[in-house]
């Protein structure tokens, strides 16, 4: 059973440009959430999607977007790329939001 | 406000030296404690899902417990592959997200 995807992996832009970071769930799972990764803040909440819709999201700036697609995979879109946008991106799928999830392996993004 | 708090932030042990890492939480009404593990530049790997006081959990050398208040993972003859930074989390009922502690980052030396 494949896991959870994410691309790309690493990622190098500069400020004040957008970027789009992909992720594919496990087959099956429709609950797709999003994790910023800092090394002072440890694993902070962006937002969950389920069934296309977003369903929770967590207190960062408007710049941080999302959607989900009818096949529950997902993308987030950074806009205005700040230096401390600078993280690990981390994708979780889960059934239906209850209970276990399970990581990609995330997206390395550096702000230049 | 949910919140999950992990202790100690490092720990070094000699390989074969049992220890516990411990998870301190508060939270509205616990829908489930969650152990992960992350090794460097990787995404979380799931180890536990702990649900009511007084469950407990095995893996290989890793036990899992809760109580209303905390959770302990004890490593048992830890080897230098045990090496990892160990995330715990909680959820709260109804359709909230997993709120995630700042982990223990372990070392163990061979």
């Amino acid at each position: 059973k494949a896991g959870v995807t994410q691309t790309p992996r690493y990622l190098i832009k500069t400020r004040g440009q957008q970027v789009t970071l992909s992720c594919s769930p496990i087959s099956g799972h429709r609950s797709v959430s999003w994790y910023q990764q800092t090394p002072g803040q440890g694993l902070q909440f962006l937002f969950e999607y389920f069934s296309e819709t977003q369903r929770n999201k967590g207190n960062f700036p408007g710049r941080f977007s999302g959607r989900q697609f009818s096949n529950s995979r997902s993308e987030m879109n950074v806009s205005t790329l700040e230096l401390g946008d600078s993280a690990l991106y981390l994708c979780a799928s889960s059934l239906d939001g209850q209970g276990e999830a399970f990581f990609g392996q995330g997206t390395r993004l550096t702000v230049v | 406000e949910d919140q999950v708090t992990q202790s100690p932030e490092a720990l070094r042990l000699q390989e074969g030296e049992s220890s516990s890492l411990n998870c301190s939480y508060t939270v509205s009404g616990l829908r489930g404690l969650f152990w992960y593990r992350q090794d460097p530049g990787k995404g979380p790997e799931f180890l536990f899902t702990l649900y009511s006081a007084g469950e407990e959990k095995e893996k290989e050398r890793l036990k899992a417990t809760l109580t209303k208040k905390e959770s302990f993972l004890h490593i048992t003859a830890p080897k230098p592959e045990d090496s990892a930074t160990y995330l715990c989390a909680v959820q709260a009922w109804g359709n909230t997200p997993l709120v995630f502690g700042k982990g223990t980052r372990l070392s163990v030396i061979a």
